[in-house]
């Protein structure tokens, strides 16, 4: 079956501009996540969706930064005013248990590679 | 907190010799413990993990890890490299029970396999 989707799979912007990063999970899968990974470095939490609501949004690393995720499916994270050191790869991820636990494996995409220039 | 270091940035092997990537972790909780692979534009893929129960773990495609508390290590490894076996290895580690989620990534260890 599908795995999970990420569009664009790369973004050039510009500093300031406003950007959007599309994630489509697994289908049914309830939990949903997003990632920063900076070059030479692993993954970084970002926020974590159970169905519609943001359950933990502890890892967005300020106010420009935000995500949604209306109909417990399709997920957006937006970046406004974005600055060079916004660059990296935004991974998402999606896993189908309800409860967000380590046995609840998690799904991740191909990644959006984001340059601001 | 939790966290994780990998002890190699970059390990090289010969194709048909035993793998070995170290990984070292530090949680204040019961911890689980993952091993992902990266392909080049591919998305991670989850080769294996620990949850406490057994602590030799098997996981895809030949590898398998052991838990040992007493070193706080969780090191990969495979009898035999294949060419398909290069990619870059991230050793990760979250907390057991609530938060869980959340998963804390090493900052990587690309294998190199020679033919």
């Amino acid at each position: 079956g599908a795995g999970v989707s990420q569009t664009p799979s790369n973004k050039v912007t510009e500093k300031g501009k406003y950007v959007e990063l599309r994630c489509d999970p697994i289908s049914g899968h309830t939990a949903l996540y997003w990632y920063r990974q900076s070059l030479g470095q692993g993954p970084e939490f970002l926020i974590y969706f159970q169905g519609t609501g943001a359950a933990d949004d502890s890892g967005l690393p300020n106010d420009r930064f935000f995500a949604v995720r209306p109909e417990g499916s399709v997920s957006t994270l937006k970046i406004q005013r974005t600055e060079r050191g916004d660059s990296a790869v935004y991974l998402c991820a999606s896993s189908s248990g309800g409860g967000g636990t380590s046995t609840d494996t998690q799904y991740f995409g191909p990644g959006t590679r984001l340059t601001v220039l | 907190a939790q966290s994780v270091t990998q002890l190699d940035s970059h390990v090289s092997v010969s194709e048909g010799t035993p793998v070995l990537l170290r990984c070292n972790y530090s949680s204040s909780y019961s911890p689980s413990l993952f091993w992902y692979v990266q392909h080049p534009n591919k998305g991670l893929q989850l080769l294996l993990k620990y949850t406490s129960a057994a602590t030799l773990v098997k996981g895809i495609n030949g590898f398998e890890a052991e838990f040992k508390k007493s070193e706080t290590s969780f090191h990969l490894t495979k009898p035999s490299a294949h060419m398909s076996d290069a990619a870059e290895y991230f050793c990760v580690v979250s907390r057991s029970g609530a938060g869980s989620y959340q998963l804390t990534f090493g900052k990587g260890t690309k294998l190199s396999v020679i033919p």
